[in-house]
């Protein structure tokens, strides 16, 4: 098991920017889940992925897009920055559905000024 | 839709036990998580109740009441490195919902 490894750890950008998260799951886990963490509140789900498809998403605009490679590594992406996007951005991996229980990585600290 | 609820913020001393409460409403339920997060850090797993009472992993301990939407994780022996925030994830058909989380804070 390698853990789940987001990169980069942290990162600036100016609004209207957009932005790409990548994150590597742990071994054997075919399921990928994105959440947004603002500065004292709880994680918010943005979506999750299983098997290269997108199979569930909380409420957040179109302008959040993601991918997940045939290796289960996956990608955040995010058009047209907002002052608000600026967050902990975290990937959690599991097997199958929630029940198993997420990995966390170390997230992605963004800001955008 | 989702509605999680448990306090803001807790303190406690050293060696004290605390318990943390939660309650929930969410659409699909299949189980109940809890994470321990430190500042800066990615959440832990901590436990994960299916069925209703208590299930006991060293100094935590979760418990869970499905009919009421009501969950707790307890903590004994508080240590200073317990000073964190814990969140509440009930988890539904495809994902995990976190509530806000409770920070707590031990002092000597």
């Amino acid at each position: 098991e390698t853990g789940v490894t987001q990169s980069p750890t942290h990162l600036i950008k100016t609004r209207g920017q957009q932005v790409t998260l990548r994150c590597s799951s742990q071994s054997g886990h075919n399921t990928v889940s994105w959440y947004q963490q603002a500065l004292g509140q709880g994680p918010q789900f943005i979506f999750q992925y299983y098997r290269e498809e997108e199979n569930g998403r909380g409420n957040f605009p179109p302008r959040f897009s993601g991918l997940q490679f045939p290796n289960y590594s996956s990608e955040l992406n995010v058009n047209a920055l907002e002052l608000d996007d600026s967050a902990l951005y975290l990937c959690a991996s599991s097997f199958g559905d929630s029940s198993n229980g997420y990995t966390f990585g170390s997230g992605t600290r963004l800001t955008v000024v | 839709g989702q509605n999680i609820d448990q306090p803001t913020e807790m303190t406690a001393t050293e060696g004290a036990i605390v318990q943390i409460n939660c309650t929930y409403q969410t659409s699909g339920f299949n189980g109940l998580f809890w994470y321990q997060q430190h500042a800066g850090e990615a959440p832990t797993f901590l436990s994960y109740n299916v069925l209703d009472g208590l299930e006991e992993k060293g100094r935590f301990s979760s418990f869970l009441s499905r009919s009421k939407g009501y969950s707790y994780l307890l903590l004994k022996e508080l240590q200073m490195k317990d000073s964190a925030s814990y969140l509440c994830a009930p988890s539904g058909y495809s994902t995990l919902t976190f509530g806000k989380g409770t920070m707590l804070l031990v002092s000597p």
